[in-house]
C-alpha cells in the first residue's frame, strides 16, 4: 500500500473556529510531513516528524499545532486562522534517511483545500 | 543562501516533441536530486531520483541527468503527450536530512 490519505478533502472555517486535518499512511514510514501550498507556488515545508517526535518546525505560527499520535497518523490542529492561511495543505511520509545510500523520497496525500473566511 | 531555480515557469511544446526542463541549484552539494510531478489540486508524485555519482537515469519515456560540476539537472520527456501536461518540481536531497526544499516548478503544457 503506497497511499497516503488525508481528510477532509475540503474545509471552510471561520477565523474563530477550531478544526483538525488528518493524515494516515500504512507504508511503515517513520517520517511524516506537513506542507502548505499556495496557488502557482511549490509546496512549502511546515513540520517534520521523525519517529513520532517533532524534528523540524519551520517557524510556523502557533495557530497551527501538529500532533503525531502514532507512527501511522499525523494531525494538524487549526485555531484562530487568518484568511491568508487559505491554501492546499499536503501531508507526506518517507523513510527516515540513515546512511549514505538512503533517501527521503516522499509520498504525498491528495491534500486538504482549506478556505478561511 | 541555498537556491533552486527551474528554468522557466511555463513551457509549451508540441505533442511528440521532447520536453526538456532544467533545475539549477546554488550553495548546495546534494547527494541526490529528485523530480516530482504535480497535477492541479493534487499532491506531488515522485518520478525519478538520480544520485551524485550517476550521470543519467531513465524510466520509460523519462530521462534525468545530473551534472554536479554545472550544479544542474535536466529532465527530459521524449515523445511527449498531452497527458504529460503538469507541473514538474525538482528537489535536491541529502542522505542525512529529512527536509525537501522544492524548486519553483515548471508548468509543462503539451498541445495536440
Amino acid at each position: 500500500d503506497t497511499e497516503v490519505t488525508q481528510t477532509p478533502k475540503h474545509l471552510v472555517m471561520g477565523m474563530t473556529n477550531k478544526k483538525s486535518l488528518k493524515c494516515e499512511q500504512h507504508m511503515g514510514h517513520r517520517a511524516m510531513y506537513w506542507y502548505k501550498q499556495k496557488a502557482k507556488k511549490p509546496p512549502e515545508l511546515m513540520f517534520v516528524y521523525s519517529y513520532e517526535k517533532l524534528s523540524i518546525n519551520e517557524s510556523v505560527p502557533s495557530r497551527f499545532s501538529p500532533e503525531c499520535p502514532n507512527s501511522s497518523l499525523l494531525n494538524l490542529h487549526l485555531h484562530a486562522l487568518q484568511p491568508e492561511d487559505s491554501a492546499l495543505y499536503l501531508c507526506a511520509s518517507s523513510q527516515v534517511p540513515s546512511g549514505a545510500s538512503s533517501t527521503d523520497t516522499q509520498y504525498f496525500g491528495p491534500g486538504t483545500r482549506l478556505t478561511v473566511l | 543562501s541555498q537556491k533552486i531555480e527551474q528554468n522557466s515557469e511555463a513551457l509549451n511544446i508540441q505533442e511528440g516533441k521532447t520536453a526538456t526542463l532544467t533545475c539549477n541549484y546554488t550553495n548546495y552539494s546534494p547527494a541526490y536530486l529528485q523530480w516530482y510531478r504535480q497535477d492541479p489540486g493534487r499532491g506531488p508524485v515522485f518520478l525519478l531520483l538520480i544520485r551524485e555519482n550517476e550521470k543519467e537515469k531513465r524510466k520509460e519515456r523519462l530521462k534525468v541527468t545530473f551534472d554536479t560540476t554545472l550544479k544542474q539537472s535536466l529532465f527530459h520527456i521524449t515523445a511527449s503527450q498531452p497527458a504529460d501536461s503538469a507541473t514538474y518540481l525538482c528537489a535536491p536531497g541529502y542522505s542525512s536530512a529529512s527536509k525537501i526544499i522544492f524548486g519553483s516548478g515548471t508548468r509543462l503544457s503539451i498541445r495536440p
